[in-house]
């Protein structure tokens, strides 16, 4: 069964350093979603999009989030400079149309330190 | 604006026992609604979804849930829980802008004990 994959599963990383999270989801979908979990907290959605560019964004997703589809198959979150208060599970997620099913990842645990 | 309110950080059974799992909902239109279902260590997996039609779901591993619009609920059952279905249950609600976009609850952690 096709899945969505992200690595790493887990990433430590000093507060002010720049992360990438990568996400690989299914083949043929064609709208993508990072979402974001801080412990013990609700699962927020952070930014969807398709056709090479966002298509909404919550009011989280501010200057220091960037998503990009470099290559066709991955699809990254990047945070240019960690915040303690960036420490979540953040997960993605694909659907095949705008209205379809949401297959998500694994999730990727950020600790910022 | 949507959200979802699940009642009970953890929910805590015994193998053989009915599972209940409450969510109650508050939307401006007629919402979709979803449950997800998070093992350790893995991604979010649809266990069921209402959308239109039939109140009453049936989903993966014997779980089902009923839409009811007077109660704004839509709350999670199974009639007899196993060991295997201990993990973290998500509720969510569909903000029909046009994309997929997914308004969770906190989540409940479901435990099952022998």
């Amino acid at each position: 069964e096709p899945e969505v994959t992200q690595t790493p599963s887990h990433q430590v990383t000093q507060m002010g350093q720049e992360v990438i999270l990568r996400c690989v989801p299914i083949s043929n979908h064609l709208y993508f979603y990072w979402y974001r979990q801080i412990l013990g907290q609700k699962v927020e959605f952070l930014v969807s999009f398709y056709n090479n560019e966002i298509s909404e964004k919550s009011e989280i997703f501010d200057d220091q989030f960037s998503v990009e589809r470099p290559d066709g198959s991955n699809f990254t979150l990047k945070i240019r400079s960690t915040k303690l208060e960036d420490s979540a599970m953040y997960f993605c997620a694909s659907t095949l149309g705008g209205n379809t099913e949401a297959f998500f990842g694994q999730g990727t645990r950020l600790t910022v330190v | 604006a949507q959200s979802v309110t699940q009642l009970g950080s953890h929910v805590s059974v015994s193998e053989g026992a009915l599972v209940l799992l409450r969510c109650n909902y508050s939307s401006s239109v007629p919402p979709y609604l979803f449950w997800y279902v998070q093992y350790p260590n893995q991604g979010l997996q649809l266990l069921l979804k209402y959308t239109t039609g039939a109140t009453l779901v049936k989903g993966i591993n014997g779980f089902e849930a009923e839409f009811k619009k007077s109660e704004t609920s839509f709350h999670l059952t199974k009639p007899s829980a196993h060991m295997s279905d201990a993990a973290e249950y998500f509720c969510a609600v569909r903000i029909n802008t046009g994309f997929q976009k997914l308004v969770f609850g906190t989540g409940t952690r479901l435990l099952v004990s022998p």
